[in-house]
């Protein structure tokens, strides 16, 4: 099984609501990354996690909020988003080695977030 | 800024051309990959190749590293409509496991 899934593939939320984007992996990466992208932008690093730690935040504002429940699961929790906010999210994850990322990250299909 | 910069940032070839793009980046690599997506999908990655490598092949494929000039090329054989996607480098720093992506470029293959 190489393949990262992500929920839901499709999101519409007002600015006060509170949702949550879940990524799954069974390949047992011990590396997850959540990644922005905007319209005809490359991908923007937003979070990284190693063996289920926070390692690298792209100061990203705290109304994005990551959470790796165990060694397959990543969710990224929303509240009080912003129309800007609106993108493709990816999660991806990858193998690691001494703390190295030495082979190619798999991706998920994304979450196409729309705040109105 | 980012830590890649490709160019083109858009290519436009006929079926059974060779596309060829290119990545810059800044600072000192572990490895440089390239990666394919499709209308704003998922990232597919096509070829990683590490900090003291110079060439790399995987069928239509060809990638090279300047380590020197902190550049690398993505060479696309025989296209194919197929082909027609946006395509990206993205870098790995010396140390950790950050994954950086470049600007991109997006083919266009025409039949």
């Amino acid at each position: 099984d190489t393949e990262v899934t992500q929920t839901p593939k499709h999101l519409v939320m007002g600015m006060t609501n509170k949702k949550s984007l879940k990524c799954e992996q069974h390949m047992g990466h011990r590396a997850m990354y959540w990644y922005k992208q905007k319209a005809k932008k490359p991908p923007e690093l937003m979070f990284v996690y190693s063996y289920e730690k926070l390692s690298i935040n792209e100061s990203v504002p705290s109304r994005f909020s990551p959470e790796c429940p165990n060694s397959s699961l990543l969710n990224l929790h929303l509240h009080a988003l912003q129309p800007e906010d609106s993108a493709l999210y990816l999660c991806a994850s990858s193998q690691v080695h001494h703390g190295l990322l030495n082979t190619e990250a798999f991706f998920g299909q994304g979450t196409r977030l729309t705040v109105v | 800024s980012q830590q890649g910069e490709e160019d083109p940032q858009a290519l436009s070839i006929q079926e059974g051309e060779n596309a060829t793009m290119n990545c810059s980046y800044k600072t000192s690599i572990n490895n440089l990959q390239w990666y394919r997506q499709n209308s704003g999908r998922g990232l597919v990655h096509l070829i990683l190749i590490r900090s003291n490598e110079r060439e790399k092949h995987s069928g239509r494929l060809r990638v090279t590293l300047d380590t020197s000039k902190k550049s690398s090329s993505l060479l696309i054989t025989a296209s194919r409509a197929a082909d027609t996607a946006s395509y990206f480098c993205a870098t790995n720093k010396a140390a950790g496991n950050k994954l950086t992506f470049g600007g991109g470029t997006r083919v266009l293959v025409k039949p």
